[in-house]
């Protein structure tokens, strides 16, 4: 099975700040990565796939970048209800995996 | 809107076997594919398996592989996710995703809790 490692598993950051969560696939999966956003209780939302491309009605505050084995979600100009738990996950091979989760708190 | 909802809460015994359903609305439901995701208690994501849009293949994680069937009934709209032989393990949050489309894995019904238990 393809290992996902995020980094870090816990950040602290202020409203109004830049993060950049980075996701490493124990081998190379092209462009096979998705991220998503849970908040407490509720079920996961996607936001990005393949990478970069953001989910329909997803705001440009997301971004994804990266291919082959790392990769980066950067969330700018942090709001109160951006802070939850991020989880990337690759669909390049089977069974589709997930990182263990990055949870951004609030400072 | 395009919306999963999922069936109740279960409380199960060791060696049960649990039946999850996930209804569809909002969208043709043979357009898109449905997969099954495992949350344990402050444990990562955990992918189950999926059925096709097309004609119900499956693909099941090994991990779950002899346990785990998903169909679907296309005249309900239907998923269903059956996981046999509980153990105390399998307790957590199972949630159906959809995927096709524009869309990857969304969206995604609310989530079961399932609860094994002597």
């Amino acid at each position: 099975d393809i290992q996902m490692t995020q980094s870090p598993s816990s950040l602290s950051a202020s409203v109004g700040d830049r993060v950049t969560i980075t996701c490493r696939a124990s081998q190379g999966i092209s462009n096979f990565l998705a991220w998503f956003q849970q908040k407490p209780g509720k079920a996961p939302k996607s936001l990005i796939y393949a990478a970069s491309t953001l989910e329909s009605g997803v705001p440009s505050k997301f971004s994804g970048s990266g291919s082959g084995t790392d990769f980066t979600l950067t969330i700018s100009s942090l709001q109160p209800e951006d802070f939850a738990t991020y989880y990337c996950q690759q669909y390049n091979s089977y069974p589709y995996t997930f990182g263990q989760g990055t949870k951004l708190e609030i400072k | 809107q395009v919306q999963l909802v999922q069936s109740g809460a279960e409380v199960k015994k060791p060696g049960a076997s649990v039946r999850v359903s996930c209804k569809a609305s909002g969208y043709t439901f043979t357009n898109y594919a449905i997969h099954w995701v495992r949350q344990a208690p402050g444990q990562r994501l955990e992918w189950m398996g999926w059925i096709n849009r097309g004609n119900d293949n499956t693909k099941y994680s090994q991990k779950f592989q002899g346990r785990v069937t998903i169909t679907r009934d296309t005249s309900a709209s239907t998923a269903y996710m059956e996981l046999s032989s509980l153990r105390s393990e399998d307790t957590g949050v199972y949630y159906c995703a959809r995927e096709g489309g524009d869309n990857w894995f969304d969206p995604w019904g609310q989530g079961t809790l399932v609860t094994v238990s002597s």
